[in-house]
């Protein structure tokens, strides 16, 4: 099945830890964002990469670090730095060329 | 400021009958406007996109209109269904740029 998957589902963060969230997809696309989602605020963009070994930081990057190492992977670290991290967070991809985004099953990030 | 709004309010209507959504955006000039779809806890799942060049798309049920000059488009499922209860995200992309900005959503309700 092609598609992106995002791992783990729920994901619990203590206080000072950093946490990385997992987006893999094998749809061969060249673009990958992430967004973050909060109740009554809609999906914002926190980093985004068009290429591999490429990356750019969105509308809310800070507190947040991504890599780009392989075009099917794209992980997202929420660092100490990030005070409120608890939301719902969406990996999305597309082909270049193509304006359609395509997005995994999402994380919820809780905080203990 | 750049602005996407969408009726935060639930709209309610009955099975059978046209549901009409509403998408208002400022101070943007986009190359197009998509439509997404998202289940509680699932990520958003691309429905119709429309051009700035374009009045009015349709795809089976579902009709988009966009009009340029009153910065907004209409989202319209005929003939709703339960299965239609969902929450309805709107997203433009800026001319020039690859970015999303998504509105905030609205929640559909469709009762039998």
């Amino acid at each position: 099945d092609g598609g992106i998957t995002q791992s783990p589902k729920y994901l619990f963060r203590k206080e000072g830890q950093n946490v990385t969230l997992s987006c893999e997809q094998n749809l061969n696309h060249d673009a990958m964002y992430w967004y973050r989602q909060d109740p009554g605020q809609g999906l914002r963009l926190i980093y985004y990469s068009q290429i591999v070994n490429d990356f750019q930081k969105g509308d809310i990057a800070e507190g947040y670090s991504v890599s780009r190492e392989k075009k099917e992977s794209f992980p997202l670290t929420v660092t100490s730095a990030q005070k409120n991290p608890t939301a719902f967070y969406l990996c999305a991809s597309h082909l270049t060329g193509q304006e359609t985004q395509y997005f995994g099953p999402g994380t919820r990030l809780l905080v203990l | 400021s750049q602005k996407i709004e969408q009726n935060s309010e639930a709209l309610n209507i009955q099975e059978g009958k046209t549901a009409t959504l509403t998408c208002n955006y400022t101070n943007y000039s986009p190359a197009y406007l998509q439509w997404y779809r998202q289940d509680p806890g699932r990520g958003p799942v691309f429905l119709l996109l429309i051009r700035e060049n374009e009045k009015e798309k349709r795809k089976e049920r579902l009709k988009v209109t966009f009009d340029t000059t009153l910065k907004q488009s209409l989202f319209h499922i005929t003939a709703s269904q339960p299965a239609d209860s969902a929450t309805y995200l709107c997203a433009l992309v800026r001319t020039g740029f690859q970015k999303l900005v998504f509105g905030t959503g609205t929640r559909l309700l469709v009762s039998p």
